[in-house]
């Protein structure tokens, strides 16, 4: 079975430029999480879809920042225009509806992203 | 709000020491415990996890935590590293259902011969 999935592993752009990230969660999963890590902080909660739904955008930072998933398959998470502090690794997570017991998150290998 | 707070930033172990991992968090609900792991160029992975049950959980290669609701700790623990081991480590707490996890800063783990 393949893993979460996200592209472009690497991003370097300049203050002012538009970046799209891209994630594929594991087939049939609804959930899909965005993560962020800022060097040196925490790993920090972003936005929950449930399928295609936005269920919680309470991490989200700015309006710079625009999520989608339509089709409630992949997603993804553009900024616009990125700014220095936006800087990070970004983490997709994804896991199945309904398993409450659980709550698991299988995780991507993140996008680093650089802006200069 | 929940934060969890991981007592070490860097520890550096010597092979077949023993590893002990500080991880409290604060929530007065009901929380799923995980510690997950990163190891150099690696996707985050899931070395452990609590929802219920015995609070000793044992996880994949050799690593265990304890839950202890009165302390709200889950402490992660091996009893002897080895040079594999080297790796970055979180401790997550979640509210139960399907909800975000709050992560702690993380721990780098460096184990020398």
């Amino acid at each position: 079975e393949a893993g979460v999935t996200q592209f472009p592993s690497h991003s370097v752009i300049e203050k002012g430029q538009t970046v799209t990230l891209r994630c594929d969660p594991i087939s049939g999963h609804d959930n899909l999480y965005w993560y962020r890590r800022v060097m040196g902080k925490e790993i920090k909660f972003l936005l929950h879809f449930v399928k295609e739904s936005k269920q919680d955008e309470s991490g989200m930072p700015n309006n710079r920042f625009l999520a989608e998933r339509t089709g409630g398959t992949y997603s993804t998470l553009k900024v616009q225009p990125a700014e220095l502090e936006d800087s990070g690794v970004y983490f997709c997570a994804s896991s199945p509806l309904g398993l409450a017991a659980s709550d698991e998150q299988f995780f991507g290998p993140g996008t680093r992203l650089t802006v200069l | 709000a929940q934060s969890v707070s991981q007592h070490n930033h860097h520890v550096i172990l010597s092979e077949a020491a023993s590893l002990e991992l500080g991880c409290n968090y604060s929530y007065g609900g009901t929380v799923n415990l995980f510690w997950y792991v990163q190891y150099p160029g690696q996707h985050l992975q899931l070395l452990l996890k609590y929802f219920s049950g015995d609070p000793l959980v044992k996880g994949i290669k050799g690593f265990e935590a304890e839950f202890i609701k009165s302390k709200f700790s889950f402490n992660l623990r091996k009893p002897s590293v080895q040079w594999s081991d080297t790796a970055e480590y979180f401790c997550a707490v979640g509210k139960r259902g399907n909800t975000p996890l709050v992560f702690g800063k993380g721990t780098r783990l460096s184990v020398i011969a």
